[in-house]
């Protein structure tokens, strides 16, 4: 079975560009959950979708959206992007992701994104 | 707040002797701990959780975690390293808050192994 794919796997941007990452989950799986993480730091918390539906925001600026479709893929996008935005942004899955969930996420292999 | 915190940077450890990777938490209710690995430029790769239950907790890998509730800790062990363990660790933990998930990691440790 196909675990978590994201694309791109790397890509260069330069400053005030926009940029948008993709992800599909593991088969079966209704939420999708983007993490930030910076070189040298743990991954940190950015989006929550289920069903389409945001279902939770990390303390990221309004620069940062995203959205799931029908298929339970999803997008993140970034506008303006900033040198800080450089990191590796991670995609993970799980069954629904609610509260009643373990919590437990399958993740992605990432896409590195360099802001020059 | 739900946090984790892992308190080294980096652990080195010779092939064969045993390892630890610590971290401690704090939460509000009963913890959901969980631990994963990152190896060079890669996503992360869940080794192993835990819910409730038994204190020591088996995963992937040979790995395993003990929980201790009274030192609130989840340190991750291994009774005999290998160099292919070598590799980023993170503890994380369930945060729940608003019922829906995510999880807060800690900083990472960075495992090195030696032959």
């Amino acid at each position: 079975d196909a675990g978590v794919t994201q694309s791109p796997t790397h890509l260069i941007k330069t400053r005030g560009q926009h940029v948008t990452l993709r992800c599909s989950p593991i088969s079966g799986h209704k939420s999708v959950s983007w993490y930030q993480q910076v070189l040298g730091q743990g991954p940190q918390f950015i989006f929550q979708y289920y069903e389409k539906e945001e279902r939770g925001r990390g303390n990221f600026p309004d620069r940062f959206s995203a959205r799931q479709f029908p298929n339970y893929s999803s997008e993140l996008n970034v506008n303006a992007l900033l040198l800080g935005d450089s990191a590796l942004y991670l995609c993970a899955s799980s069954l629904a992701g609610t509260s009643m969930d373990t919590g437990e996420l399958f993740f992605g292999e990432g896409s590195r994104l360099t802001v020059l | 707040a739900q946090s984790v915190a892992q308190p080294e940077d980096q652990v080195n450890v010779a092939e064969g002797n045993p390892l630890t990777v610590k971290c401690t938490y704090s939460v509000s209710g009963n913890p959901y701990l969980f631990w994963y690995v990152q190896y060079p430029n890669r996503g992360l790769q869940f080794l192993l959780k835990y819910i409730t239950g038994d204190n020591l907790v088996k995963g992937s890998y040979g790995f395993e975690a003990e929980f201790n509730k009274s030192q609130t800790s989840f340190h991750l062990k291994k009774p005999s390293a290998l160099v292919s363990d070598s590799a980023l660790y993170f503890c994380a933990v369930r945060d729940a808050a608003g019922g829906y998930n995510k999880l807060i990691f800690g900083a990472g440790t960075r495992l090195a192994v030696h032959p």
